[in-house]
């Protein structure tokens, strides 16, 4: 069965920092990757998705970048973090074959910039 | 542009009391319709999903909903809500040749004992 793993669970960082979240599937080729965003309160927000290695959409330009090294791998980076990008981050992955495709989220990170 | 609207932000209901969550669609190309729950500090589980065929969807914890494609509409309903049920529901729609799933912003239920 397929599993998607986020790490790390929980992170808190200084404004003006870095920021890599990892995104990793198991039991699936060549699926469909997606990074979400849910502020306090509020529904959630599309950042990237990406169809396949090295093609990565952009939704929300943002202080946000995302990068598919691998085929079940997929990173969400900052290079200065801000206050706004506190948050919980949802990666989600969804099948290519077949036209009955179904998103499939992980457990969140939960990332608080102070 | 294409959204999901949930009108209802909150709602609460007494444990054993019948449950019905709206969800509309703007119109688009074929829709693929799915609610997903939410408990505090998790990922969204699949609750169900519609894509063509019989419009009354059955889902896991004994969650149904049904699609009425001249009203836009994929409401999810429960006949007897349990304390347990007490979380976020999020509807989300998927339209037929995109990648995009676009979820409306979510109904948080509270169950009264």
């Amino acid at each position: 069965s397929q599993t998607i793993h986020q790490w790390p669970a929980t992170l808190v960082q200084p404004v003006g920092s870095p920021l890599s979240l990892e995104c990793t599937v198991e039991g699936t080729s060549n699926p469909n990757l997606y990074w979400y965003r849910q502020a306090a309160g509020r529904g959630l927000q599309l950042l990237f998705y990406s169809v396949g290695i090295g093609q990565i959409s952009s939704e929300v330009p943002q202080n946000l970048s995302a990068s598919r090294p691998q085929d079940r791998q997929f990173i969400l980076s900052s290079k200065k973090l801000l206050l706004s990008d506190s948050g919980f981050y949802l990666c989600a992955w969804s099948p290519t074959s077949g036209h009955q495709e179904t998103q499939y989220f992980g457990p969140g990170t939960r990332l608080l910039v102070l | 542009a294409q959204s999901v609207t949930q009108p209802d932000i909150h709602i609460t209901v007494s444990e054993g009391a019948s449950l019905e969550l709206r969800c509309n669609y703007s119109y688009g190309a074929t829709p693929y319709l799915f609610w997903y729950v939410q408990s505090p500090g998790q990922g969204l589980q699949l609750l169900l999903k519609y894509f063509s065929g019989d419009t009354l969807v059955q889902g896991i914890k004994g969650f149904e909903a049904e699609f009425k494609r001249s009203q836009s509409s994929f409401n999810l309903r429960k006949p007897s809500v349990h304390w347990s049920d007490a979380a976020e529901y999020f509807c989300a729609v998927r339209f037929s040749g995109t990648y995009k799933y676009i979820f409306g912003t979510g109904t948080r239920l509270k169950v009264l004992a």
